[in-house]
């Protein structure tokens, strides 16, 4: 059963172009993580939010937490090859303080 | 500034080997977690541990046992390999419990023959 689901699952686009990544579930979390992974790295943390509704900003990077704190997005803005990567939704249900991750998105920015 | 470390970084082994993935952290954090990535699956959580001699299943347990003597080390050990358990192993730690921050090492590529 995958608690958080993300999509789409793979995006190829060009340089320039704007996307958007969705990380949903029907669980309630306190708060949700983004991490991007690049090849041959592990995880690393980009932005948690917390209060429904958050909206985070990190560059080209937007971040959105939803009202009912079940869903969330990530949308990147004029894309860039530099923006290639893993994308991972994670949070923590119920009170059990263990993360649980969604599948992943793998984002292609082409030159 | 080694933060957190794993070795080795690839391994093959023949089934029904014991193979042993280790891990090191140099910021003390309190909490350490074992997971395991693969295609389709995202990360998924095999141990974690909320200090040392403190250990607790995670979300796939099954053929794996960990040990936390010390703070700093959170070994991974598969008693008797089998070709399912082909996959990168991320260990992680965190200053708090764990759906706060955690530093990622930079993975095991283990190939199970």
């Amino acid at each position: 059963t995958q608690l958080l689901k993300q999509s789409p699952q793979f995006l190829s686009i060009q340089e320039g172009e704007n996307l958007t990544v969705y990380c949903n579930s029907s669980s309630v979390f306190s708060s949700l993580q983004w991490y991007r992974q690049e090849p041959g790295e592990g995880p690393v943390l980009l932005v948690t939010v917390v209060t429904g509704g958050e909206v985070k900003k990190l560059k080209r990077l937007t971040f959105q937490f939803g009202d009912a704190r079940k869903d969330s997005s990530l949308h990147i803005t004029a894309a860039q090859p530099g923006d290639t990567g893993l994308y991972l939704c994670a949070g923590a249900p119920g009170n059990t303080g263990k993360l649980i991750f969604g599948q992943g998105t793998t984002l292609q920015v082409k030159p | 500034d080694a933060g957190i470390t794993q070795s080795p970084r690839y391994k093959i082994t023949e089934t029904g080997r014991q193979v042993t993935l280790m891990c090191h952290q140099t910021w003390s954090h309190s909490y350490m977690f074992w997971y395991r990535q693969d295609l389709g699956h995202g990360l998924r959580l095999i141990y974690y541990s909320a200090a040392a001699d403190i250990t607790d299943k995670g979300e796939v347990p099954d053929g794996y046992v960990v040990s936390r003597s010390k703070t700093e080390n959170f070994p991974l050990t598969l008693e008797s390999a089998t070709r399912s358990q082909t996959s990168v192993y991320f260990c992680a730690s965190s200053v708090y419990k764990g759906d706060t921050e955690q530093f990622f090492g930079p993975g095991t590529r283990l190939t199970v023959l």
